[in-house]
Order: structure tokens, then C-alpha cells, then sequence
């Protein structure tokens, strides 16, 4: 029972590399989520999906981007990574709008 | 835009029960939502109030008032193991998370 994984777990960054983060979660949800979240700070969203081929912006979209090209899978893009965007970053899921949403057990980004 | 404010900690004894506020400051009535989140660990989903009043899991309460812009979680018989962080959340489509607080239990 898998729910929502996240790849990778850690990963170190150098100032102006890209990478991608994958979200996959195998409860057929429609709705997926990116949150960073900074050391003692709460939740912040990224960028989140209603469904397929749907992406929308959050709270703080600059310097990423997201597709959501299957509806399992979501993925984070960071262009030209920045010591700003070290942090953790959760994924997650929901069956629909206002409901439970599941999360990943977070991916820790250090960009130096 | 959207903001939830929470207290940012809060300590109590074993045994003891504690209430944690959130307010927000948007329009819209939308339901309230809470996550527990132990240090390291991803956020879990305690409870949801998708109308006003009083919704009861276990140990957990959680309230809600539209009106108001209000919520609280009401945890009882504190446990050691209730040391966490308490988020609530509120959205649709784009959900949006409180401040946080820090819940500190002891012996």
C-alpha cells in the first residue's frame, strides 16, 4: 500500500542546477499538491493539480514548474535552483476538493 | 489572499487538555481541516469540518464556526506522544495551510 512516494529523499543541488522531483501516488486521485516547507514554518503550496493535464499556481510558484501529464505521477521542476529553494518538499494527494489529503514522506533539498 | 493564523506554541501536562485556534481571513465558506505533524515526519490528517459545529475522533475535537472565521482542536487526555506540530488548513482546490503550533507536552 504505497499511497503517495516521493523521488528522491534527499538530494544536494549546486547554485543554477535544474532537477526534477516525482510525485506518484496510486489511490486514483485527482487532486495533487507540492508544499515546501522551511525549518519551524508551516506548509506553503507550490503549485497543485485538479486533474489531468491541469496544473495551477500556489502560494509561492516562482523559480518552479509542474506537470501532470498522467494522473498518477506530478512533478516539480526547478530550473535554475537557488540557496532559497533549500528546503523540504512535501507532495500530496486527495480523492477531491476538501477532503483528506495524503502526504509523501518529503523530499529534503540542499542547494549550496 | 487566503491566511490562517495559529498560535505558534503551546504547552500543556499529561493528562491534561488543550485547545489550539485558528482564524483566517478569507471569504468563502469553506470547510477547516487539521494535520498533525511529528518532528521529520510528513503531516497527517486528524479530522475535517465541513459545516459549523463540533466534529469528535477519539482523544480529538475539532470545531468550526463560518460566521466567526473560527476553528479550534481540542485534544484531550494529553499524551507524551501528542508532542507535535498542528496545522489547520482550509481550501478547495487550493488548499491553504495555517501558521503552525508547536504543541510541547510534559511529565
Amino acid at each position: 500500500n504505497a499511497g503517495v512516494t516521493q523521488t528522491p529523499k534527499f538530494r544536494v543541488l549546486k547554485t543554477g542546477q535544474s532537477m526534477t522531483l516525482l510525485c506518484a501516488q496510486d489511490m486514483n486521485h485527482e487532486y495533487m499538491y507540492w508544499y515546501r516547507q522551511d525549518p519551524g514554518m508551516g506548509l506553503r503550496l507550490i503549485h497543485y493539480s485538479v486533474g489531468e493535464g491541469t496544473t495551477a499556481k500556489g502560494e509561492v510558484p516562482d523559480g518552479y514548474n509542474v506537470s501532470r501529464l498522467k494522473k498518477q505521477n506530478f512533478l516539480l521542476g526547478l530550473e535554475s535552483a537557488a540557496p532559497s529553494q533549500t528546503s523540504v518538499y512535501f507532495c500530496a494527494s486527495a480523492r477531491d476538493s476538501g477532503n483528506t489529503i495524503y502526504f509523501g514522506e518529503g523530499s529534503w533539498l540542499t542547494v549550496v | 489572499g487566503q491566511s490562517l493564523e495559529q498560535p505558534s506554541e503551546v504547552t500543556a501536562v499529561e493528562g491534561a487538555i488543550v485547545q489550539i485556534n485558528c482564524t483566517y481571513q478569507t471569504s468563502g465558506f469553506y470547510g477547516l481541516s487539521w494535520y498533525q505533524q511529528h518532528d521529520g515526519g510528513a503531516p497527517t490528517f486528524l479530522s475535517y469540518n465541513a459545516l459549523d459545529g463540533l466534529e469528535e475522533t477519539g482523544r480529538f475535537s475539532s470545531f468550526l464556526s463560518r460566521s466567526d472565521s473560527y476553528g479550534y482542536l481540542l485534544l484531550q487526555e494529553l499524551q507524551m506522544k501528542d508532542s507535535a506540530s498542528y496545522f489547520c488548513a482550509r481550501g478547495t482546490d487550493k488548499l491553504i495551510f495555517g501558521t503552525g503550533t508547536r504543541l510541547q507536552v510534559f511529565p
